[in-house]
């Protein structure tokens, strides 16, 4: 991986589905992985920043995992509601300081 | 807390004129400001990373003479897209950071600034 992948590039699901969606990016020279949360009209919003291999973080309905070592981060919702409707955008971040953002998954929940 | 604002949220220039961007951390200092644009159906892509009272660091392939940082302030970043062109359009947005921990930070975004140049 070159660059930082994110799929699927849209979803579709119902009130009351769970849902996850991947992050792959280079796995050498790793330093962080951010998560962040875009509604339209509004500003990103960061979800987690992780650093470790094997980091679990959780925040509410969402959680993530990190593999530093074969380079995919995922990003679970458990029930998902209309109001999770977004992209859900994440960044990896190097050693060197460069800093690579994904296209993004955006996210329909429908009621 | 850490509510990042930006002005104006929409401009349209002329060709040739100079634009400038405020960005501005409401509620709390900023040690460390970031400059990204963005186009249409693509990601992110930073510009530059500026701290306060010092030079931004540009990415490679950002013009710095074209796109002038300044960060005078803790709270106050300015982008100024000078002698702005047509394919200076884009989407511009800024975020910032609290500390010193880099990349491990927490960045707070942000509503952005559609710039369009005719």
């Amino acid at each position: 991986i070159l660059n930082v992948e994110q799929s699927p590039q849209s979803l579709h699901v119902q009130e009351g589905d769970s849902t996850n969606f991947t992050c792959s990016f280079p796995s050498s020279n790793f330093y962080a992985l951010h998560w962040y949360r875009w509604e339209t009209a509004k500003s990103p919003e960061a979800l987690f920043v992780m650093t470790l291999n094997g980091d679990e973080k959780k925040k509410g309905r969402i959680s993530a995992t990190l593999n530093t070592k074969e380079g995919y981060s995922y990003l679970y919702i458990k029930g998902s509601q209309p109001e999770d409707s977004a992209t859900y955008l994440c960044a990896s971040y190097t050693n060197a300081g460069k800093s690579t953002f994904g296209d993004g998954t955006t996210l329909t929940v429908k009621p | 807390g850490a509510v990042v604002s930006q002005h104006p949220s929409r401009v349209i220039c002329k060709s040739g004129t100079s634009v400038k961007i405020e960005c501005r951390s409401l509620d709390f200092q900023a040690t460390t400001m970031f400059w990204y644009r963005q186009f249409p159906k693509q990601s992110l892509m930073l510009m530059a990373t500026s701290n306060e009272g010092s030079k931004a660091t540009y990415e490679q392939g950002v013009e710095k003479d074209k796109f002038l940082i300044n960060h005078a302030s803790l709270t106050l970043s300015t982008l100024t897209v000078t002698s702005a062109h047509p394919e200076d359009s884009s989407f511009y947005i800024c975020s910032a950071s609290k500390g010193g921990r880099g990349q491990q930070e927490t960045q707070y975004f942000g509503p952005g600034t559609r710039l369009l140049v005719l």
